[in-house]
């Protein structure tokens, strides 16, 4: 069975531009979750979406959104991008949305912000 | 919040050599899951782990709840074991994961 999966793998933008990144869960699960990582931390939550509803928010601006689609993929939006945007961000599938739901996670896209 | 500190930051092995990592936590977990880093990025998991303990080839896991630890032995480490290693715990209601602050292991040959 396929994993999570994620796309693009790299990205570079330049400030001020918009960012879309894509996440598709393992088959079966409902549940997507986004992190942000930057370089020498451990990822840190943005939003979590459960049946196409979010059910948690980090703290992240405004800029920071995302939805869930029918089929359960998802998409993180981030507009008016900013230098310490730069990071990886990762894309995390469950099968629910409880605290005792294992995570696991795509292999993430790489965002540079010049 | 939950506080998740993991011991010890950096850790240098040859290969071979057995290794130690603990995750405290600062409150109870109804989940506890620790991961390998590669260096593409990628998170790999290495178990699911609320309370006990589990094997998996020369890796093992114990989580005490009552005392919020877990521990994540390594044996007869290889290169391909280099990486950060996290544990990660719920941070709420929903599944939103509270990652520790790593450990950083290289395995020199």
């Amino acid at each position: 069975d396929a994993g999570v999966t994620q796309s693009p793998t790299h990205l570079i933008k330049t400030r001020g531009q918009h960012v879309t990144l894509r996440c598709s869960p393992i088959s079966g699960h409902k549940s997507v979750s986004w992190y942000q990582q930057v370089l020498g931390q451990g990822p840190q939550f943005i939003f979590q979406y459960y049946e196409k509803e979010e059910r948690g928010r980090g703290n992240f601006p405004d800029r920071f959104s995302a939805r869930q689609f029918p089929n359960y993929s998802s998409e993180l939006n981030v507009n008016a991008l900013l230098l310490g945007d730069s990071a990886l961000y990762l894309c995390a599938s469950s099968f629910f949305a409880g605290d005792s739901n294992e995570q696991f996670f795509g292999p993430g896209t790489r965002l540079t912000v010049l | 919040g939950i506080q998740v500190e993991q011991s010890p930051p950096d850790l240098i092995l040859q290969e071979g050599a057995n290794s130690t990592l603990r995750c405290n936590f600062s409150d109870s977990v109804n989940n506890l899951q620790w991961f390998h880093q590669n260096p593409w990025g990628q998170l790999i998991n290495l178990f699911y782990i609320p309370s006990g303990t589990k094997q998996n080839g020369r890796l093992s896991a114990t989580t005490v709840a009552t005392e919020r630890y877990s521990l994540l032995y390594i044996s007869s480490s290889q290169t391909t074991d280099s990486g950060v290693y996290f544990c990660a715990v719920p941070g709420g209601a929903t599944n939103k994961l509270i990652f520790g602050t790593g450990t950083l292991l290289a395995v020199q040959p």
